[in-house]
C-alpha cells in the first residue's frame, strides 16, 4: 500500500515561513506528480500547486504565486512545500498527495496524513 | 468561492440512496475535463472515491458511483450506512485558472 508520510505539526509567527516535507515511496517521482492541498478550519479543500519531478515542471495556483515554493529531492523521494510571509489565515492542515496526470484528467491518490500549521502571534 | 458548485449538505436514512451534484462551466467540466470525487471523514486524510468520472479505485464499494454530463457531474451513494457520514468533494481541472479545482464540499448526514 502506497503511503505518503508528512512532517509534524508546526506553530509559526505571522510573517515567518514554514516548510513541510512529504516522503514518498521510491519510484513515485518517475511516474507521478506531487500536489499540495490545504484545508483551513471550517473550509473546504484548496489546491495549492504541484511538481512533476521527472519533467522538472512546477505549477502554482495563482493565489499562492510569489509565496509558495514546491521542490522535490529525487535522492530521498521527498517533496517539500514552503510557504512564506505567513498570515493567520494560513492556519490550516496541509496535505501532500500523489498526483496522477493524464490528458484532460488528473486526480489525487493517495494522500499524506496531513500537517497542521498554526500561525499565531 | 469555488468554480465547482456543490450543495452544502445532503442527508438520508440508512439504506437509502443519495446523490451529490457538482456543477461547473465551459472552462472545466464542460471543456471535457474529468471529474473526481473524494470522501473526507473527520480526523482522516481525504480518500479518492471515484476517478475519471465513473471509475472506482480498488477497495471502494460499488455502492458509490459517478456520472458526468455536459457541465455537471454527480456522485450517487446507495444503501447508505452510518460510516458514510462525512464531507464529499468533487475535483476537476480549470483551463482559465490553469490548475486543479475542488468544489466547496457537501456534508452528508446519515439520519
Amino acid at each position: 500500500q502506497v503511503q505518503l508520510v508528512q512532517s509534524g505539526a508546526e506553530v509559526k509567527k505571522p510573517g515567518s515561513s514554514v516548510k513541510v516535507s512529504c516522503k514518498t515511496p521510491g519510484g513515485t517521482f518517475s511516474r507521478h506528480a506531487i500536489s499540495w492541498v490545504r484545508q483551513a478550519p471550517g473550509q473546504g479543500l484548496e489546491w495549492m500547486g504541484r511538481i512533476i519531478p521527472s519533467l522538472r515542471v512546477i505549477n502554482y495556483a495563482r493565489k499562492f504565486q510569489g509565496r509558495l515554493t514546491i521542490t522535490a529531492d529525487k535522492s530521498t523521494s521527498t517533496a517539500y512545500m514552503e510557504l512564506t510571509t505567513l498570515r493567520s489565515d494560513d492556519t490550516a492542515i496541509y496535505y501532500c498527495a500523489r498526483h496522477t496526470y493524464r490528458v484532460l484528467s488528473n486526480w489525487f491518490d493517495p494522500w499524506g496524513q496531513g500537517t497542521l500549521v498554526t500561525v499565531s502571534s | 468561492q469555488s468554480v465547482l458548485t456543490q450543495p452544502p449538505s445532503v442527508s438520508g436514512a440508512p439504506g437509502q440512496r443519495v446523490t451529490i451534484s457538482c456543477t461547473g462551466s465551459s472552462s472545466n467540466i464542460g471543456a471535457n475535463y474529468d471529474v473526481h470525487w473524494y470522501q473526507h471523514l473527520p480526523g482522516t486524510a481525504p480518500k479518492l472515491l471515484i476517478y475519471a468520472n465513473n471509475n472506482r479505485p480498488s477497495g471502494v464499494p460499488d455502492r458509490f458511483s459517478g456520472s458526468k454530463s455536459d457541465t455537471s457531474a454527480s456522485l450517487a451513494i446507495t444503501e447508505l450506512q452510518a460510516e458514510d457520514e462525512g464531507d464529499y468533494y468533487c475535483q476537476s481541472y480549470d483551463s482559465g485558472l490553469s490548475g486543479s479545482v475542488f468544489g466547496a464540499g457537501t456534508k452528508l448526514t446519515v439520519l
